[in-house]
């Protein structure tokens, strides 16, 4: 098993710019969701599903677009990439809701925007 | 709303010797968990230990271990015999049972351990 994979591990886009950030996952997870990392602080939840087709907001929504078409994916979307936007952004899974089920995460995407 | 505060930001310790990293919390709900994560310099996030609120018990998982005190809303980690490999940014966080939206990060403690 692969786990829970993210391309690209790096990027950098310029202001207005749009990119799509993908997160796959091999463990036929339910949930899975998108966190931000800023520098010298926690995750924060952007968006998260419950299942394909399920999609709901998190903490820090703004500026992103989710879709869940399949359970394997759980793509990201900035449309108009902002400075405000460079983060660190981790992808996470896991086998269903609730806080006894341990999320697995993704090794992050790394996104610069100037 | 809820908060998680680690007043750490940095915090050394020699290899083979025994290190606490604190975590406190706020909260006005009653069902609710409590993790350490682990973040090496890989970045991956990695769960090291949770706590259930309405358990007693202290967590403990090898040689991590909590020290859960949920009336002073506090949830610190323990690391005994320290290794090299335990070098990384530790972040406590806390889950509403019944809420997944709802899952808050501190802004982390970088745990060095000394040879």
């Amino acid at each position: 098993n692969a786990g829970v994979t993210q391309t690209p591990k790096f990027r950098i886009l310029k202001i207005g710019q749009s990119m799509t950030l993908q997160c796959t996952q091999d463990m036929n997870h339910n949930y899975m969701y998108w966190y931000r990392q800023d520098p010298g602080m926690g995750l924060k939840l952007i968006y998260y599903s419950v299942g394909a087709g399920i999609t709901d907001k998190g903490e820090v929504p703004n500026g992103y677009n989710v879709s869940r078409s399949t359970t394997e994916d759980f793509p990201l979307r900035l449309e108009l990439a902002a400075p405000s936007q460079t983060s660190v952004y981790f992808c996470a899974s896991s086998s269903a809701g609730g806080a006894h089920n341990e999320q697995f995460f993704g090794p992050g995407t790394r996104l610069t925007v100037l | 709303a809820q908060t998680v505060t680690q007043s750490q930001p940095e915090m050394s310790v020699q290899e083979a010797e025994t290190v606490t990293l604190s975590c406190t919390y706020d909260t006005s709900e009653s069902d609710y968990y409590l993790f350490w994560y682990k973040q090496p310099p890989s970045r991956q996030m990695i769960l090291v230990i949770r706590q259930e609120a309405y358990k007693q018990q202290n967590a403990t998982e090898n040689r991590f271990s909590v020290n859960f005190q949920k009336a002073a809303k506090s949830f610190s980690l323990k690391i005994s015999d320290s290794q090299l490999g335990d070098a990384a940014m530790y972040f406590c966080a806390y889950r509403s049972e019944n809420r997944d939206d709802k899952i808050i990060f501190g802004k982390g403690t970088r745990l060095h351990i000394l040879p």
